[in-house]
């Protein structure tokens, strides 16, 4: 089976700009998440969602959004991207308890 | 609020044995988990605790004391591969499925 797939893989982006960045989780799995990962730091939770309804929200500025589609495919969306931006954000799908994490999107911006 | 910590850096031999510990304040806990990360990639699984006491899964065991806010992911037979960062995670309870990420271990394994 595939596992969490990501895309883009890597994005540079102005200052200012938006972003939408796309999960495909495992099949089977209702659930998704996003995280940001800061060079040198752990993954920040950003948004869950189950079945379409945001289930958790971490602690990120309104400029960060994120949906659901009936597919159970998600995007993130980042709005007037600033340089503190710029990280690695991971998303993970889950079935029950384990959480699998896709491979990432870098996003660098100047 | 929840509140994780874990050495920066360690260092081992191949095939020496290595403890990575990690300990939690949370005001909800939900279980623990432990994941390896290389360099440039996502974290991948490593294990699962949500009872006290050890899960052993080949090289890779772990330990939780619930009442001790702490836990400890044991690497046997250190290879060379296994060098990579070793993230702990606390999952809270309600109805998010939020892991809360420590800083990460850089675990080095030299010859």
């Amino acid at each position: 089976d595939a596992g969490v797939t990501q895309s883009p893989t890597h994005l540079i982006k102005t200052r200012g700009q938006h972003v939408t960045l796309r999960c495909s989780p495992i099949s089977g799995h209702k659930s998704v998440s996003w995280y940001q990962q800061v060079l040198g730091q752990g993954p920040q939770f950003i948004f869950q969602y189950y079945e379409k309804e945001e289930r958790g929200r971490g602690n990120f500025p309104d400029r960060f959004s994120a949906r659901q589609f009936p597919n159970y495919s998600s995007e993130l969306n980042v709005n007037a991207l600033l340089l503190g931006d710029s990280a690695l954000y991971l998303c993970a799908s889950s079935f029950s308890v384990e959480q699998y994490f896709g491979p990432g999107t870098r996003l660098t911006v100047t | 609020g929840q509140n994780i910590d874990q050495p920066t850096e360690m260092t081992a031999t191949e095939g020496a044995i290595v403890q990575i510990n990690c300990t939690y304040q949370t005001s909800g806990f939900n279980g623990l988990f432990w994941y390896q990360q290389h360099a440039g990639e996502a974290p991948t699984f490593l294990s699962y605790n949500v009872l006290d006491g050890l899960e052993e899964k080949g090289r890779f065991s772990s330990f939780l004391s619930r009442s001790k806010g702490y836990s400890y992911l044991l690497l046997k037979e250190l290879q060379m591969k296994d060098s990579a960062s070793y993230l702990c995670a606390v999952r809270s309870t309600g109805t998010a499925s939020k892991l809360t990420f420590g800083t990460g271990t850089r675990l080095q394994v030299t010859l």
